[in-house]
């Protein structure tokens, strides 16, 4: 069964500072992965997904993600992170029916 | 592009009403849209697929004739909470997977809050 982990509820970190928030996955074939982001009662906004090619994918304000398929890891990075980065972020992956798979969503804070 | 709208974004109704929440996609055509529930800090837990067209598939545990669905056409999909309760009170999420895009992705709602008193 494919399954996604995101194994951190909470991840603090300071202004300026790089940012990682973590993803593992679980999948048969190969894998199509996404990062989402919630900021309070609003939607999710598409970060960036992994689909082929480079494993390093960039996305939307700032935010990178590095696929390794020998760790089955695809963990989202942010090089200086910013107060307004805070917010809840979720890792999915895209199952055979088209459905995404998600992850339990990250909290992540940023403090100046 | 691939802008989904949701309606209403918020709701309050009295407990053995019914809601009806519209899923728009703007710009594109939808053949598949999705309905998800989030409860506060947790994940999306995925309710139901919608087809145009067809009846919906709906997750196990996901009562059929309490959440209706219906997807008449290629850019709208409706989620009726039938006989609300407080229980039901929750956040919707629904998403469109673009017809036409090569990865077939899918793009979300902002949402709707629905509070059953």
């Amino acid at each position: 069964a494919q399954s996604v982990a995101q194994p951190e509820d909470q991840v603090n970190v300071a202004e300026g500072n790089p940012l990682t928030v973590k993803c593992t996955y679980s999948v048969s074939g190969n894998p199509y992965l996404f990062w989402y982001v919630q900021y309070p009662n609003r939607g999710l906004q598409f970060l960036l997904k992994y689909i082929t090619g480079d494993n390093l994918v960039k996305g939307s304000y700032g935010f990178e993600a590095e696929f390794n398929k020998s760790q089955t890891s695809f963990h989202l990075k942010k090089p200086s992170a910013l107060v307004s980065d805070s917010a809840l972020y979720f890792c999915a992956v895209r199952d055979y029916n088209y459905q995404l798979i998600w992850g339990a969503g990250t909290k992540l804070i940023i403090k100046p | 592009g691939a802008v989904v709208s949701q309606h209403p974004s918020w709701v309050i109704c009295k407990s053995g009403t019914s809601v009806k929440i519209e899923c728009r996609s703007l710009d594109f055509q939808a053949t598949t849209m999705f309905w998800y529930r989030q409860f506060p800090k947790q994940s999306l837990m995925l309710m139901a697929t919608s087809n145009e067209g067809s009846k919906a598939t709906y997750e196990q545990g996901v009562e059929k004739d309490k959440f209706l669905i219906n997807h008449a056409s290629l850019t709208l999909s409706t989620l009726t909470v039938t006989s609300a309760h407080p229980e039901d009170s929750s956040f919707y999420i629904c998403s469109a997977r673009d017809k036409g895009e090569g990865t077939n992705e899918q793009f979300f709602g902002p949402g709707t809050r629905l509070t059953v008193l």
